[in-house]
């Protein structure tokens, strides 16, 4: 059973603060990584994919990736209000073409309190 | 990315009786996903759909209790057959491939079913 584990939450912090969100995977030969928010009530939305070992940013979003610590995260710099919602983290599990599917985390729901 | 619908957006069903949800996305895609979202849990795949093939299913998921179609690259329907009040739950498609990139996932904006 190939599994994707968060940090269980909830998370609050203070606007303006820096969030950071974590994950493990437990499928060595995963290749591909994403962060989805959800917004309660609503589906999820993609907000950064990583797949190279180290950082990559994206406005306020930074997604860091370990693949020897099999660990991906997700910092989010001057933390608002609105970026309070659920966080999923997803791993691509699969060869690719039409034989691929997303694992999902339970999500860590993130506060950010004005 | 894509622009997904589903409908309906939220129905109330008697127990025993099945629902059709539909997914229409905007352009062809490669793959559709079916999952189930049950409240403060994470996404469950029920099944994946490519057009030409049967639907795979995950484990713990039967065709019988959940048929697929998917009759060309930007339609998919997944019944859910016999309801009881433990498929209360949100549906979702996501779509892959083709027009929307082929290595994630778009999401539809769901189906809250009720089942009574």
């Amino acid at each position: 059973q190939k599994e994707v584990e968060q940090n269980s939450g909830p998370l609050s912090v203070p606007e303006g603060a820096i969030a950071s969100l974590n994950c493990t995977y437990s499928d060595r030969v995963s290749q591909s990584f994403f962060w989805y928010r959800q917004y309660s009530g609503k589906s999820p939305e993609l907000i950064m994919s990583i797949y190279s070992n180290g950082d990559k940013e994206d406005g306020r979003f930074t997604a860091q990736l370990n693949k020897a610590s099999q660990y991906v995260s997700l910092l989010i710099r001057d933390s608002q209000p609105s970026d309070s919602a659920t966080y999923l983290c997803a791993v691509k599990v699969g060869s690719g073409g039409s034989n691929y599917k997303l694992t999902f985390g339970k999500g860590t729901l993130l506060t950010v309190n004005p | 990315s894509a622009v997904i619908s589903q409908k309906p957006s939220r129905d109330i069903c008697q127990r025993g009786t099945s629902l059709t949800i539909q997914c229409q996305v905007d352009s062809q895609v490669t793959m559709m996903f079916w999952y189930r979202q049950q409240p403060g849990q994470s996404l469950t795949l029920i099944a994946t759909a490519n057009q030409g093939s049967e639907a795979t299913y995950e484990s713990g998921f039967v065709i019988d209790k959940f048929p697929i179609s998917r009759p060309n690259l930007t339609f998919s329907t997944l019944t859910v057959s016999n309801m009881s009040p433990e498929d209360s739950s949100i549906y979702l498609c996501s779509v892959s491939g083709r027009t929307v990139g082929t290595d994630t996932q778009y999401f539809g904006p769901g189906t809250r079913l009720t089942v009574l």
